[in-house]
């Protein structure tokens, strides 16, 4: 059981590229999320999705789109990349957002803009 | 902004040593959660409180949740070098879903 799987887990940017960070699941999980993570400020949502088809933002949308075509794939766009984006992305998923659930998380994509 | 607030950002220790983080929110949480991210990895799920007053321990860790589900804690006793790590606490997100929003964290620092 892979769980929650992230691609790549290193990526160098420059400033203005754009790119896709790739996360998949296979726990039939209905909830997904994205957060970034930099040093002193925790896990900072970016955006959210509760099933197929529907997403919602969290607290710091701006610079980052998101699908959710399946319930298995929740891909994180960057549309314009820029060196404050610097950062580790978490993609994380739980059975249901309506009921207390734990959270799994994958690997990380550690994200490099020059 | 977070609605958790964790204490303290970082804390060293001797091996030995006893360890405390606390979380605080200012509005009633329905349940909390604590993850613990290795350096290097990612967050994992460690145990959730739901009730008020709850108290569950994992062998060397203890988990509180306040009273009026408003504070929580986590206690590690006689920590080890393999309790290093970061420890995070997760409350629902205001307006009543679960959707976690994470504390800023507490970094441990085990001295041999």
């Amino acid at each position: 059981n892979a769980g929650v799987t992230q691609t790549p887990k290193f990526q160098v940017l420059k400033t203005g590229q754009s790119m896709t960070l790739q996360c998949a699941q296979d726990m039939n999980h209905e909830y997904m999320s994205w957060y970034r993570q930099d040093p002193g400020m925790g896990l900072r949502l970016i955006h959210y999705s509760v099933g197929a088809g529907i997403t919602d933002q969290g607290e710091v949308p701006n610079g980052y789109n998101v699908s959710r075509s399946t319930t298995e794939d929740f891909p994180l766009r960057l549309l314009s990349a820029a060196p404050s984006q610097t950062s580790v992305y978490f993609c994380a998923s739980s059975y249901s957002h309506r009921a207390n659930q734990p959270q799994h998380f994958g690997d990380g994509t550690r994200l490099s803009i020059l | 902004g977070q609605q958790v607030m964790q204490i303290p950002q970082y804390q060293h220790v001797q091996e030995g040593e006893d360890f405390t983080t606390y979380c605080n929110s200012s509005t009633t949480l329905s349940n909390i959660q604590w993850y613990k991210q290795r350096p290097g990895g990612h967050p994992v799920f460690l145990i959730q409180l739901v009730k008020s007053g709850e108290v569950k321990k994992q062998k060397r860790l203890t988990f509180q949740f306040g009273e009026a589900k408003k504070n929580s804690s986590l206690h590690i006793t006689a920590t080890q070098t393999t309790d290093v790590g970061t420890y995070f606490c997760a409350g629902p997100t205001s307006g009543g879903s679960y959707i976690p929003t994470f504390g800023r964290g507490t970094s441990l620092i085990v001295h041999p």
